[in-house]
């Protein structure tokens, strides 16, 4: 265990389906991260809060949703999903922000399936 | 250079070689340079984060060195063992963002 646990590890979910990944550190740090990979693809960077604030805009279809009610949660809700978001969702923490001089700890990751 | 790239894509070696790997980043505006290992179904690991033109590193067998200047990293395994099996993901973090950029990776296999 790295001491970032995501739930669940498998999801597969319809295109109308309403869900929500978890996850959670208990790290003390101040700043989380939701990553996607989809296949031959590199990690992409999805949303980053510090201190539990949003930061950073990039571009994300509406359809995923984060929320961060504390330092040691967040969550990526879903709704209205194409098959095109399956791919392996990672979370990660790290001691502060930017993260640069500070590697990232990670989660297992969710492994999201939409049919 | 605008994405971060790495060589080779993948990598057989026998157990007992040494082998490296390549990591290409922007250089302009360079903040940090991350390694990780991942291997399958475990969590990405840090291995190692630079910061410093001609920073070397070294964690047991494994070494990575930078430069800034030109943009590159090498990762560097002596005497790969089946457990050094892996994917090794770089990633740079360029100054005033939040975000680390991340390459494909070199997925390396040891054969015994």
């Amino acid at each position: 265990e790295t001491g970032v646990t995501q739930t669940p590890r498998h999801l597969v979910m319809g295109m109308t389906n309403k869900k929500s990944l978890k996850c959670e550190q208990h790290l003390g740090h101040n700043a989380m991260y939701w990553y996607k990979q989809s296949a031959k693809k590199p990690l992409e960077l999805m949303f980053v809060y510090s201190l539990e604030e949003r930061v950073e805009n990039n571009s994300v279809p509406s359809r995923f949703s984060p929320e961060c009610p504390n330092s040691s949660h967040l969550f990526l809700h879903l709704h209205t999903l194409q098959p095109e978001d399956s791919a392996l969702y990672l979370c990660a923490s790290s001691q502060a922000t930017p993260a640069a001089n500070y590697g990232y700890t990670f989660g297992s990751g969710t492994r999201l399936t939409v049919v | 250079i605008l994405n971060v790239e790495q060589s080779p894509q993948s990598l057989h070696v026998q157990e007992g070689d040494s082998t490296n790997f390549t990591c290409s980043f922007p250089s302009s505006n360079f903040y940090a340079l991350h390694w990780y290992r991942w291997e399958t179904a475990k969590s990405p690991e840090a291995l190692f984060v630079m910061t410093l033109n001609g920073d070397e590193k070294k964690k047991g067998r494994i070494s990575a060195t930078l430069n800034t200047k030109e943009g590159y990293s090498y990762l560097y395994i002596k005497g790969s063992q089946p457990e050094d099996s892996a994917t090794y993901l770089c990633a740079s973090a360029r100054a005033g963002s939040y975000q680390l950029t991340f390459g494909k990776g070199t997925k390396l296999s040891v054969i015994p």
